[in-house]
């Protein structure tokens, strides 16, 4: 077990309200990622990290900012959040044993 | 640019039918890694399986097998006498082998599995 949670597991937000989440890991994975699935889309990346202060876009950036000032932590923000933006959020982890994703549990976000 | 295409969205088999998921992806890079996840109706996701390119040997693992076929660009995947609780939606990725590993996902395939 990765050890990787997310918090918060749901949360319903206004229009134009700013919201992070958070993603938290227990053993020093470098590489941490944050997803978007939406239906008929699968998962996409939104950002990702390859080492503390060091990030980068996905492909679906726009909307969105990450930051990972410790290992253990990647939080992803949505400065303003749109009705678009109502997904589910995965947060991952590179596995070096088997060089595949853990994955969190997923937080589901409402912007209504 | 990757792309990872599953173009069965959904799939109906009665238990103990054979099943095959398929996946057919692009990619420039010589060298990558094929994946398939399972998201089981309570959501989480599930790693079930990792090829690399250079290594088209199929793989089996009880029920389940692997078919990697380079030539093809193909990597299904088939359930052998399903059972209810291989009900869920399954998803192929492909992912860079450098950099930031990043890795993309097809679609996904649900698969409902009736008694």
């Amino acid at each position: 077990d990765a050890g990787i949670t997310q918090s918060p597991r749901h949360k319903v937000t206004e229009t134009g309200t700013p919201v992070t989440l958070r993603c938290h890991q227990t053993e020093n994975h470098r590489y941490m990622y944050w997803y978007r699935q939406d239906p008929g889309h699968g998962l996409r990346l939104i950002h990702y990290s390859y080492g503390v202060k060091d990030t980068d876009k996905g492909e679906v950036s726009d909307g969105y900012s990450v930051s990972r000032s410790k290992t253990e932590d990647f939080l992803l923000t949505l400065e303003s959040a749109t009705s678009s933006q109502t997904s589910v959020y995965f947060c991952a982890i590179r596995d070096e044993a088997y060089y595949g994703y853990t994955f969190g549990s997923g937080t589901r976000l409402t912007v209504v | 640019a990757q792309k990872v295409t599953q173009a069965q969205t959904e799939i109906s088999v009665v238990e103990k039918e054979d099943v095959t998921l398929d996946c057919v992806y692009e990619t420039r890079d010589t060298t990558y890694y094929l994946f398939w996840y399972k998201q089981p109706p309570s959501g989480e996701l599930v790693f079930l399986i990792r090829r690399n390119s250079f290594d088209e040997q199929n793989e089996i693992s009880g029920r389940y097998s692997w078919n990697f076929q380079k030539s093809t660009s193909s990597f299904n995947f088939t359930i052998t006498a399903s059972q209810v609780v291989d009900s869920a939606v399954y998803f192929c990725a492909l992912s860079e082998a450098k950099g930031g590993f990043k890795t993309i996902f097809g679609a996904g395939t649900r698969l409902f599995v009736k008694a």
